[in-house]
């Protein structure tokens, strides 16, 4: 038990579509950070947010945007979904943005068709 | 080249052996992270290492920064710590993670 929850675990859009997943972090962790995991790879960082202004991302475009919230709860939102958007997406919640013990939900799985 | 590599990919052990998963990095970081992934996909934060070793359970990390490597030992192994093992580094520029590929466990009773 992590004390983070991500909704909906499951999910399945049609091309085209736009979507919205929700992770609500352990209260005080200020710091929440996306990643999208495709089957058999390795997660791969989308953004961070800390203290509700994104604070860093990789390389994916902008049609994933996010936003935190006060109650330490946070939103990943993608447009426009693609085929290869089909994944696992986790939230990791922490205290601190550089050196932090890292808590993460049980993911949303997204399926594209 | 990967900034994280894993070794091996797949391990496969008989209960009870002494398991050693592997971690290499090539840049700078501030901490690694060893996490578990099971199946149903949700991940669990195992160790985060920024110097020598770590111990919890049957679970040993260690890390040698001069040499950017880090192992996971899993002593006494069992069938339920069938997972994915993965390592991460967070870099010097902040707390994102870099994932290696990961390394499917497999112990067989």
């Amino acid at each position: 038990e992590t004390g983070v929850t991500q909704s909906p675990t499951h999910l399945i859009k049609t091309r085209g579509q736009q979507v919205t997943l929700r992770c609500s972090s352990q209260s005080g962790h200020n710091t929440v950070s996306w990643y999208q995991q495709a089957l058999g790879q390795g997660p791969q960082f989308i953004f961070q947010y800390y203290r509700e202004e994104e604070n860093g991302r990789g390389n994916f475009p902008p049609r994933f945007s996010g936003l935190q919230f006060p109650n330490y709860s946070s939103e990943l939102n993608v447009n426009a979904l693609e085929l290869d958007d089909s994944a696992l997406y986790l939230c990791a919640s922490s205290l601190d943005r550089f050196f932090g013990e890292l808590f993460f939900g049980e993911g949303s799985r997204l399926t594209v068709l | 080249k990967n900034e994280v590599e894993q070794s091996p990919q797949n391990l496969t052990a008989q209960e009870g052996e002494f398991i050693t998963i592997n971690c290499s990095y090539s840049v700078g970081i501030s901490a690694l992270h060893w996490l578990q992934q099971h199946p149903g996909g949700g991940i669990v934060s195992l160790f985060m290492l920024s110097s020598g070793k770590k111990k919890h359970g049957r679970l040993i990390a260690t890390i040698n920064i001069q040499e950017k490597h880090s192992s996971l030992h899993i002593t006494a192994s069992h069938p339920r710590d069938s997972a994915v093992y993965i390592c991460a580094v967070s870099k010097t520029s902040g707390s994102r993670l870099t994932f290696g590929e990961g390394t499917q466990l497999t112990v067989n009773p």
